[in-house]
């Protein structure tokens, strides 16, 4: 399968401790996105990268979060100090350079934080 | 801040009908696209608008763009069990085409 594929897709933690999430995006879609859902709305954008660049983030994306992508392919997205209120879906897509408007999305990695 | 905003919330219909969901926006757009999310599960890109356009078909899907009344429909024709999901509208912001914004979705339950 060629798809997004995210890990873990489901993630328990403790308040306080910190979650590491991968998504490996559609090989050769050089462009990534981080989305975080909650439940009964719809996803809400985080960060994008265009290969390796960061090159937009939302303000909902606080100091405790970090994504990176280091190599253009795979991304992180860290999640330091976790609250009860990170408790979500975090969902990633990608896109390629002709398609670059139609995202792709993995099938998410669902935290809940304790 | 959400730019679509989907109604109704959830629509409940028996299989063999059609489901017709709406979508409003409030700023100018490139394009309007449609997605499913199957309970727990991530999202199916189904279908893309260009806002020169005013229809669309994709198999059993229809969609519909107004853009002077900033507002989009989608149409699933003859319903099936299997089309149970939730259904999100998505626009890129004007200014940035990278920051997609979905709306809060409308729930359809196909009825067997």
């Amino acid at each position: 399968d060629t798809g997004v594929s995210q890990d873990p897709r489901h993630k328990i933690t403790k308040r306080g401790q910190n979650v590491t999430f991968r998504c490996d995006p559609i090989s050769e879609h050089n462009r990534l996105y981080w989305y975080r859902q909650t439940l009964g709305q719809g996803p809400e954008f985080l960060t994008y990268f265009q290969n390796e660049a960061q090159l937009e983030k939302s303000r909902l994306l606080s100091d405790r979060f970090s994504a990176e992508r280091p190599k253009g392919s795979f991304s992180t997205l860290e999640i330091q100090r976790t609250e009860q209120g990170d408790s979500a879906m975090y969902l990633c897509a990608s896109s390629s350079r002709t398609g670059w408007d139609t995202q792709y999305f993995g099938p998410g990695t669902r935290l809940t934080v304790l | 801040s959400q730019q679509g905003e989907e109604d109704p919330q959830a629509l409940s219909i028996q299989e063999g009908e059609n489901a017709t969901m709406n979508c409003s926006y409030k700023t100018s757009i490139n394009n309007l696209q449609w997605y499913r999310q199957n309970s727990g599960r991530g999202l199916v890109h189904l279908i893309l608008i260009r806002s020169n356009e005013r229809e669309k078909h994709s198999g059993r899907l229809r969609v519909t763009l107004d853009t002077s009344k900033k507002s989009s429909s989608l149409l699933i024709t003859a319903s099936r069990a299997a089309d149970t999901a939730s259904y999100f509208c998505a626009t890129p912001l004007p200014y940035n085409n990278n920051d997609m914004r979905f709306g809060a979705g409308t729930r359809l339950t196909v009825k067997p």
